[in-house]
């Protein structure tokens, strides 16, 4: 069974300064895929970034970074220079790299990025 | 090109009241997937469909959910009758996925949210 926890409920950050959503999983699939998406407040879900697990390098995006570290089984999102329109639900995500695999989502953290 | 539509965006119902939710995928996407956040719970799976056809709907809550994808377009989540704990955001998503390793997300509906008093 697979399996995501994101630890931070809320997290503040200042404008302008980086943040790290924290994630880690857990999965038996040997081929899988992480993901972040943003829900904004008007609820459409943005897909931000994906790391797959073959990937020896971190994934990057614009101000998106995926901080992959394999062996603890963790996929924390970093969000540099963060700005007012950040303010949103980050969730983490992972998808066994099979035809039809669903999701599996953390219960999200809410980031409020302060004036 | 247009993305995933759902509606309606918003629904209130009365307990025991039947809602039909819509979802038109991206045109060309043969998979269409329901998934739902409830009571600010995790988002969890529904049900997929590959086509007009059910390839899993192991994530179906009860047999008050119904899904169809007549014709392999868009696709409808029936709730009959609607209880309390069915209030959430419910979430359709489409994607081509024609090797199995798509290294993407699917492109994700703004969602529905349900609200069941």
């Amino acid at each position: 069974a697979q399996k995501i926890t994101q630890t931070q409920p809320g997290m503040f950050v200042q404008e302008k300064e980086a943040v790290t959503l924290d994630c880690t999983y857990d999965t038996s699939d040997q081929s899988y895929g992480l993901f972040w998406y943003k829900q904004p407040s008007s609820g459409e879900m943005i897909f931000l970034i994906y790391q797959g697990s073959y990937d020896e390098q971190n994934a990057t995006e614009g101000r998106y970074s995926l901080n992959f570290q394999k062996a603890r089984k963790s996929a924390n999102l970093v969000i540099s220079a963060s700005q007012l329109g950040d303010s949103a639900m980050y969730f983490c995500a992972m998808r066994a790299l099979l035809y039809g695999q669903n999701f599996v989502f953390g219960p999200g953290t809410r980031l409020s990025v302060l004036p | 090109e247009a993305g995933v539509t759902q509606f309606p965006s918003h629904s209130v119902i009365e307990k025991g009241q039947t809602v039909t939710l819509r979802c038109d995928p991206i045109s060309g996407h043969d998979n269409l997937y329901w998934y739902r956040r409830v009571m600010g719970k995790e988002i969890k799976f529904l049900l997929h469909f590959v086509k007009e056809s059910k390839q899993d709907e192991s994530g179906m809550p009860n047999n008050r959910f119904l899904a169809e994808r007549t014709g392999g377009t868009y696709s409808t989540l029936k709730v009959q009758p609607a209880e309390l704990e069915d209030s959430g955001v419910y979430f359709c998503a489409s994607s081509q996925d024609t090797e199995g390793d798509s290294n993407y997300g699917y492109t994700f509906g703004s969602g529905t949210r349900l609200t069941v008093v």
